[in-house]
């Protein structure tokens, strides 16, 4: 009964590196989101995807790519990461886009702390 | 976008009803009201979401404004494990719309 998983929980690059956060969901869920958390904030969403092979920008996408591998899976990466994306960055899922006949239940993952130094 | 307004913090005593209050003024009339919660060092967990009625759950209830301007989150005891940064969130249903989480109400309950 894993949900969505998350991986790495932790890591810290230095400006310039990058890499990808890996993001899977077991839950058989059409949508998947990308959501960042500063300390002492809200959630901001970086990049969505309302089904496979589709993927929408966010309120904050920038310095970030997406790929919707498969319906499960759903990746972030910085190309190029800089001191401001220190951050806990969260996967989440649901069964559609948009709220109406199904709750629109957002499924989130356990975060992944991201440091650049 | 519709947005939310929530008190930045509230206190309450443990095994005492909470009513946490959300303002949403601008709503239209196809936002779905949904409330989250995130416990420290975890992701946010779905606490309950409604439309016009009032609905609720085996975690809450929640009570919505006539007008749907306002709804108010009801922990009908509550127990150290329900300290949180509780949410309040407009789901659109009509759109693309995605879900904007502001900064939350921080709950803090003494024993």
């Amino acid at each position: 009964n894993a949900g969505v998983t998350q991986t790495p929980k932790f890591q810290v690059l230095k400006t310039g590196q990058s890499m990808t956060l890996q993001c899977a969901q077991d839950m058989n869920h059409n949508s998947m989101y990308w959501y960042r958390q500063d300390p002492g904030m809200g959630l901001r969403l970086i990049y969505y995807s309302a089904s496979e092979g589709t993927t929408d920008k966010g309120e904050v996408p920038n310095g970030y790519n997406v790929s919707r591998l498969n319906k499960r899976e759903f990746s972030l990466r910085l190309e190029s990461a800089a001191p401001s994306q220190t951050s806990v960055y969260f996967c989440a899922s649901s069964e559609a886009l948009l709220a109406g006949q199904l709750s629109g239940e957002l499924f989130f993952g356990e975060g992944s702390r991201l440091t650049v130094l | 976008d519709a947005k939310t307004t929530q008190p930045n913090s509230m206190e309450s005593n443990e095994e005492e009803p909470v009513h946490l209050p959300c303002n949403h003024s601008t709503i239209s009339g196809t936002d779905y009201i949904h409330w989250y919660r995130q416990l420290p060092s975890q992701g946010p967990e779905y606490v309950i979401h409604g439309l016009t009625s009032n609905v609720n759950n085996r975690m809450a209830s929640l009570a919505i404004a006539e007008d749907r301007k306002s709804s108010t989150l009801i922990l009908h005891r509550a127990t150290l494990r329900d300290a949180a940064v509780y949410y309040c969130i407009l789901r659109a249903s009509g759109s693309a719309r995605q879900l904007t989480f502001g900064s939350g109400t921080q709950l803090t309950v003494l024993p």
